[in-house]
């Protein structure tokens, strides 16, 4: 069974780094088995909706939202099954959920089927 | 980008009548490799985060109930719920997976008259 889970701070002020982390369980990013595997960070805020911010896949591709890519940092951890995602220079139009996702393979390639339970994140000073 | 439009932006349906709502995209998102059309649409309830109900525009995710349904090709996308139920109220998306860079429509909003 796939499971994501979301952890890091939920009250940063204008000008931080946000760092967050996505624990899975139920996949793998490491290996040739997971071809085709992503982790994917997706933000919720009232005014955007659901806005894509990054993707990390299997063999250490990764992609970024071009609005923010000059912001953002995704890495793995494969010992720890982590997807690390950095954005720098917070803003308060930044508070949203943020939530991690599972891109799938196979009959689901490229779907978004899985999704952690996300994380509220609120900017202020 | 790929811009994803959603109409209604919400609608209200008596209990057992049909819910139709709309995606159309800004470009066609069928692959002509598979001829598969690169679209999901979700169900979200408050303080959940979505649900995947369809994906490749018209396939049902198992456990989904078959009240909903998926129709459409190209730029012009449809979901249906056959027979709206009280817990069917929630907000829709649709979203494009043809890029990487993934969008989202504006969400339909789906309630009781």
């Amino acid at each position: 069974q796939i499971t994501l889970k979301e952890s890091g701070p939920t009250l940063v002020k204008p000008t931080q780094t946000l760092t967050l982390t996505c624990t899975f369980s139920g996949f793998s990013l490491t290996s040739i088995s997971s071809s085709g595997v992503g982790v994917a960070w997706v933000r919720q805020s009232p005014k955007k909706a659901l806005e894509w911010l990054a993707v990390m896949y299997w063999d250490d591709d990764r992609k970024y939202s071009p609005s923010l890519e000059n912001r953002l940092t995704i890495t793995k951890d494969t010992s720890r099954n982590q997807v690390v995602l950095t954005m720098t220079n917070m803003d308060l139009e930044d508070t949203a959920t943020y939530y991690c996702v599972h891109r799938g393979t196979g009959a689901y390639e490229g779907v978004f089927d899985y999704w952690g339970h996300g994380i509220l994140v609120t900017v202020s000073s | 980008d790929i811009v994803m439009t959603q109409s209604p932006d919400s609608l209200a349906v008596s209990l057992g009548e049909r819910a139709t709502m709309n995606c159309k995209s800004s470009q066609s998102i069928l692959n002509s490799s598979n001829n598969k059309n690169h679209l999901a649409w979700y169900q979200q309830k408050p303080g959940q985060p979505p649900k995947l109900l369809i994906y490749w525009a018209s396939t049902r995710e198992s456990g989904v109930p078959d009240r909903f349904s998926g129709s459409g090709s190209g730029t012009d996308f449809t979901l249906t719920i056959s027979s709206l139920q009280a817990e069917d109220v929630a907000v829709y998306y649709c979203q494009q997976y043809y890029t990487a860079h993934r969008t989202f429509g504006q969400g339909t909003r789906v309630g009781i008259k």
